[in-house]
């Protein structure tokens, strides 16, 4: 099964306003957490959420959690042209190690 | 910051050759994972490592794909006979404690079989 599908799959907006991509995932999880990958490069933890908590804050960013939909949240506010890359949310769930699986992602584009 | 570095950063390889790449985790985390993304498709999970033993693989982790710590800093992963399909970016991730904590990733060796 799928897990970590991400939606929009693209976003296009201006400097200045706020960008709210969601995560939607099949199976219980321990937590959930979004990274940021600028094109070509790695994978950069933004920010993690337990199952057991329901929103998150971190600078500008904003997560929410609801496990009764098996959905989460990802709020940028005040997006900077810097913010402009793909965004991945990834679950972790099972297994010895809790591994990672992550979603298809969405690629946001602020325009300046 | 520490960080979790990969080397090379690009192979090309032609197909059939054997592949190693390379990667330095973090020097006080305890679990390493290798992941790839083929261009423009999700960030697949291949296998993680912990305690000098591999703890999960998925079904692209075959006979074809091996893992190595061979000297308590390096991690290694090697294909032995690399197909056009193994083209993609490979990235390594070491975490203190799995998926219960972020995990840092380094930034990939895109591997290219021609």
């Amino acid at each position: 099964s799928q897990q970590g599908e991400e939606d929009p799959q693209a976003l296009s907006i201006q400097e200045g306003e706020n960008a709210t991509m969601n995560c939607s995932y099949k199976t219980s999880i321990n937590n959930l957490q979004w990274y940021r990958q600028n094109s070509g490069r790695g994978l950069v933890h933004l920010i993690l959420i337990r199952s057991n908590e329901r929103e998150k804050h971190s600078g500008r960013l904003r997560v929410t959690l609801d496990t009764s939909k098996k959905s989460s949240s990802l709020l940028i506010t005040a997006s900077r042209a810097a913010d402009t890359a793909s965004y991945f949310c990834a679950t972790a769930s099972g297994g010895s190690n809790y591994k990672l699986t992550f979603g298809k992602g969405t690629l946001l584009t602020v325009n300046p | 910051e520490p960080e979790v570095t990969q080397t090379p950063s690009h192979q090309v390889t032609q197909m059939g050759q054997e592949v190693i790449l390379r990667c330095v985790p973090i020097s006080n985390h305890l679990y390493f994972y290798w992941y790839r993304q083929i261009l423009g498709q999700k960030v697949e999970f291949l296998v993680s490592f912990y305690n000098n033993e591999i703890s999960e693989k998925s079904e692209i982790f075959d006979d074809q794909f091996s893992v190595e710590r061979p000297d308590g800093s390096n991690f290694t992963l090697k294909i032995r006979s690399t197909k056009l399909e193994d083209s993609a970016m490979y990235f390594c991730a070491s975490s203190p404690g799995g998926g219960l904590y972020g995990y840092t990733f380094g930034s990939g060796t895109r591997l290219t079989v021609v």
